[in-house]
């Protein structure tokens, strides 16, 4: 069984350039989580989407957004893009809510 | 605010010790305790999930303790190999579902 997909593995983009990144979660997955990881910190949670719909998201600016297509893919779009948006950002997956979430490779952004 | 913090941020040890990895919360209600595993550039993978019942649980050479009425969490591991350099990041699940992820301690295995 497939794991978890993301794309790109490496996005390389300058201030001001919008960015978009894509998930595609485990075969009946439902839920889909986007998170943060900026070098030598923890994770942070971003946006929850289940069953095409944003159910919550985390403390970022407007400017982080997304959404959930109808096969539960995602994406994970990021405007005016700012130095410190460079991190690694991680998708996961769960079948429906509060259920173990499986991670994805991630994908690196770097923003110069 | 639901915290969660690990101890201590980054360690050495060399190959074939052993170690323990520290991991205390706020968090309440509190639903159940995730010990994840990340490789440098990689995504989480899940080791061990404690709940509120559990005391201990095994996961080969990791061994994960759980005492709820302190809140205090520990990731064992033992005869270390060249494999487990990593990042290892405690993450506590709440009643309500959020997780409130620890900003992780990197263990590095040196030769």
């Amino acid at each position: 069984e497939a794991g978890v997909t993301q794309s790109p593995t490496h996005l390389i983009k300058t201030r001001g350039q919008q960015a978009t990144l894509r998930c595609s979660p485990i075969s009946g997955h439902t839920s889909v989580y986007w998170y943060q990881q900026a070098l030598g910190l923890g994770l942070q949670f971003l946006l929850w989407y289940d069953e095409g719909e944003e159910r919550n998201r985390g403390n970022f600016p407007p400017r982080f957004s997304g959404r959930q297509f109808p096969n539960y893919s995602s994406e994970l779009n990021v405007n005016a893009l700012e130095l410190e948006d460079s991190a690694l950002y991680l998708c996961a997956s769960s079948h429906g809510r509060g259920n173990e979430q499986f991670f994805g490779p991630g994908t690196r952004l770097t923003v110069l | 605010k639901n915290q969660v913090e690990q101890s201590p941020q980054s360690l050495i040890i060399l190959e074939g010790k052993n170690c323990t990895l520290q991991c205390n919360y706020t968090v309440s209600p509190f639903s159940n305790l995730r010990w994840y595993k990340q490789d440098t550039g990689r995504g989480p993978v899940s080791l061990t999930i404690m709940t509120f019942s559990e005391n201990t649980k095994s996961n080969g050479r990791y061994t994960a303790t759980l005492d709820a009425d302190t809140k205090q969490s520990s990731l064992h591991i033992t005869a270390s190999q060249l494999s487990d350099s990593a990042s290892y990041i405690c993450v506590v699940k709440g009643g309500d579902y959020k997780l409130s992820f620890g900003a992780g301690t990197t263990v590095t295995v040196r030769a």
